[in-house]
């Protein structure tokens, strides 16, 4: 059972708009998110991450968004760069306590110039 | 290290083989864990080091995978009688392993091990 769904695997967007990834969990004891990042031929990177008291938090152009109630998240990025073409991955840690995480299976976004 | 390194980077085999799959964590970093991904597919975990100890192997697909972690550090999958299914990237990960807080303690991925079974 896929308890991190990523529902879009690809997303193109043109440079300078706002990029939206979505996330949605169907484990409710899940009690941090977090978003990696990966470039081919490299693992993935920490991006950002939320508690699960929480409903945003901010870094730079990056914002992610949590809705407990319907157990789903979201990764803004504003404004958009060609960089950040890559592969973002969902994921979600607090069904034990080992810090293991559960990931998503991935969205490719595309960063248009 | 400044990160984790992984070793071979790429690894082909012929079905029926065992290989040997190498891990060097972030110094210091108490936990580890063995990813994989498959072609299109998420990142499926394997199984999960504190220490020496795997309190959780519930990953490992079938009784052919084997991990073990020597010293705290190094830590070697093992995949034997390989078959094409088990073709995938195995990725590694480590972290200061503070329970219950990867918000403070992501995990750091390294670059991964490419396997094909052919």
């Amino acid at each position: 059972d896929q308890q991190v769904k990523q529902n879009s695997p690809s997303l193109s967007v043109q440079e300078g708009r706002i990029s939206i990834l979505n996330c949605d969990y169907t484990n409710s004891m899940f009690d941090y998110f977090l978003w990696y990042k990966k470039y081919p031929a490299e693992g993935p990177t920490f991006l950002i991450s939320i508690s699960s008291i929480k409903d945003k938090n901010e870094d730079g152009r990056f914002t992610v968004f949590l809705n407990k109630s319907a157990k789903h998240l979201s990764l803004h990025i504003v404004p958009s760069q060609p960089g950040d073409s890559a592969v973002y991955f969902c994921a979600a840690s607090g069904s034990g306590n080992t810090g293991k995480l559960i990931f998503g299976q991935g969205t490719t976004l595309q960063v248009k110039p | 290290g400044a990160g984790v390194s992984q070793s071979p980077s790429n690894k082909v085999t012929e079905k029926g083989k065992d290989v040997e799959l190498r891990c060097d964590p972030i110094s210091g970093h108490t936990a580890l864990y063995w990813y994989r991904q498959s072609l299109g597919q998420g990142l499926e975990f394997l199984i999960y080091f504190q220490g020496n100890s795997a309190p959780d192997k519930s990953g490992l697909p079938s009784d052919r995978f084997s991990a073990e972690r020597t010293g705290g550090s190094v830590s070697t999958l093992t995949i034997q009688r390989t078959q094409q299914e088990d073709s995938a990237v195995y990725l590694c990960a480590s972290s200061r392993g503070r329970v219950r807080s990867p918000y403070n303690s992501p995990l750091h991925f390294g670059n991964g091990t490419r396997l094909t079974v052919t």
